[in-house]
């Protein structure tokens, strides 16, 4: 099955300095790549996806860029905040189910 | 803006006891899933529902476990005879027929003593 990883686990950043996460997955067939963001206590809540067939997408401050060749994408936030700390995890989506990276835990310091 | 909702947010049971865990999908959704998420680790896919009956189901989803939309709106999760090892958030996610994005629910978080 698929399998996705997700780099780095935790990172820190200066608010208004810029934050990359990289995750890759490994089934070539996967076509479809959300984005989730999870703040304590809630559910992972979607803040950016990407299909297959386009290479960037951007939605104000966030940006997810896919690489099928390499088969790795990766979530970028600029200018961070401290309402962007929580946790972000990358899924890839074979057929009818995700499969998550392992999180990335973000920390903004003001 | 509709929300997936989940009760109870929080179960304390016994191991071998059943517990269900009951999730109310976005009203016009039509796929329904389930994961689950131990402390610490990634979140894993456990089954997915469409049209009243499973389509596919990960390797823990076991004979434990079972899931059924009892009254069309409820979507539940049902774990026969509860292990420690099932202490997790479990997570109801739902999504319409016409796109991939999956909406979640805050999660229940199952401890199993």
């Amino acid at each position: 099955g698929e399998n996705v990883e997700q780099h780095p686990s935790t990172l820190s950043v200066q608010e208004g300095d810029s934050a990359v996460i990289k995750c890759t997955y490994s089934d070539s067939a996967s076509n479809y790549f959300p984005w989730y963001k999870q703040e304590l206590g809630k559910g992972p809540q979607l803040i950016i996806d990407i299909r297959s067939n386009v290479g960037e997408k951007k939605d104000q401050r966030i940006a997810v860029t896919l690489n099928k060749t390499a088969k790795h994408f990766s979530l970028h936030i600029t200018e961070t905040q401290p309402e962007d700390s929580a946790v972000y995890f990358c899924a890839a989506n074979t057929g009818n189910q995700f499969y998550f990276g392992t999180g990335t835990s973000l920390t903004v310091i003001p | 803006e509709p929300e997936v909702t989940q009760t109870p947010s929080h179960q304390v049971t016994q191991m071998g006891q059943e517990v269900i865990l009951r999730c109310v999908p976005i009203s016009n959704h039509l796929y329904f899933y389930w994961y689950r998420q131990i402390l610490g680790q990634k979140v894993e896919f456990l089954v997915s529902f469409y049209n009243n009956e499973i389509s596919e189901k990960s390797e823990i989803f076991d004979d434990q476990f079972s899931v059924e939309r009892p009254d069309g709106s409820n979507f539940t999760l049902k774990i026969r005879s509860t292990k420690l090892e099932d202490s997790a958030m479990y997570f109801c996610a739902t999504k319409s027929g016409n796109t991939e994005t999956q909406y979640f629910g805050p999660g229940t978080r199952l401890l199993v003593l």
